[in-house]
């Protein structure tokens, strides 16, 4: 299907690694949104794209975390030093715009397990 | 503090029975949605509220807006198994981003057959 993808869908990893995570949003959507869930919490906002700019880093937990976004496409969440606190479920979602009426479409999500 | 609760947390009914989950702030949201999520996979968008009083139905799924726009709740008719999973309610802050959802932390559904 043409929905929003993310790689991998499991990454385990030793404490003190970097891990990098893959959103490919669904073509045309001009919006990428990074979000974490934690286990017993709801979607933390971690990050907002609009194109390859980013005007709203305000819920990256740490300066460890950081991501970026090329070609107004494919993003990447880079976390360096992980922490076993980083453990969670890191959800991707485009949407074709970024206003409030524009539905943002998840992916899979991808599973972090820091050992 | 979680801007958005979400009650009840966990909810386990028979196949047939009728449940409503609620959602409530202390803040006005100028819209609010429902997701259902399932294991392995991002959440799904089921209705976006944005009118005080405003009802919606999706088939066995009724959704309302408070009229104050600070609460919500869903209701299912005859809970059939395929409506387990996890429910979301997230919702923009007047005044707040337009682009930003605030999530509660979610209702997790067992239907048993």
């Amino acid at each position: 299907g043409a929905g929003v993808s993310q790689s991998p869908s499991n990454k385990v990893t030793e404490k003190g690694k970097d891990v990098e995570l893959r959103c490919d949003p669904i073509s045309g959507h001009t919006a990428l949104y990074w979000y974490r869930q934690s286990l017993g919490q709801g979607l933390e906002f971690l990050i907002y794209f609009q194109g390859n700019s980013a005007p709203d880093k305000s819920g990256l937990p740490s300066d460890r975390f950081s991501a970026e976004r090329t070609g107004g496409s494919v993003s990447t969440l880079t976390i360096q030093r992980t922490q076993q606190e980083d453990s969670a479920v890191y959800l991707c979602a485009s949407s074709l715009a970024s206003g409030s009426l524009n539905e943002q479409f998840f992916g899979p999500g991808t599973r972090l397990t820091v050992l | 503090t979680q801007l958005l609760e979400q009650s009840p947390q966990f909810l386990s009914i028979q196949e047939g029975e009728n449940l409503t989950v609620y959602c409530n702030s202390s803040s006005v949201f100028s819209s609010l949605q429902w997701y259902r999520q399932e294991p392995g996979e991002g959440p799904v968008l089921l209705v976006t509220v944005v009118t005080g009083g405003e009802v919606k139905k999706l088939k066995r799924l009724t959704f309302q807006f408070g009229d104050a726009r600070k609460d919500s709740s869903l209701h299912i008719t005859a809970a059939q198994p395929g409506d387990t999973g996890l429910y979301l309610c997230a919702g923009r802050i007047v005044g707040g981003s337009n682009y930003k959802l605030t999530f509660g932390k979610g209702t997790l559904l067992t239907v048993n057959p």
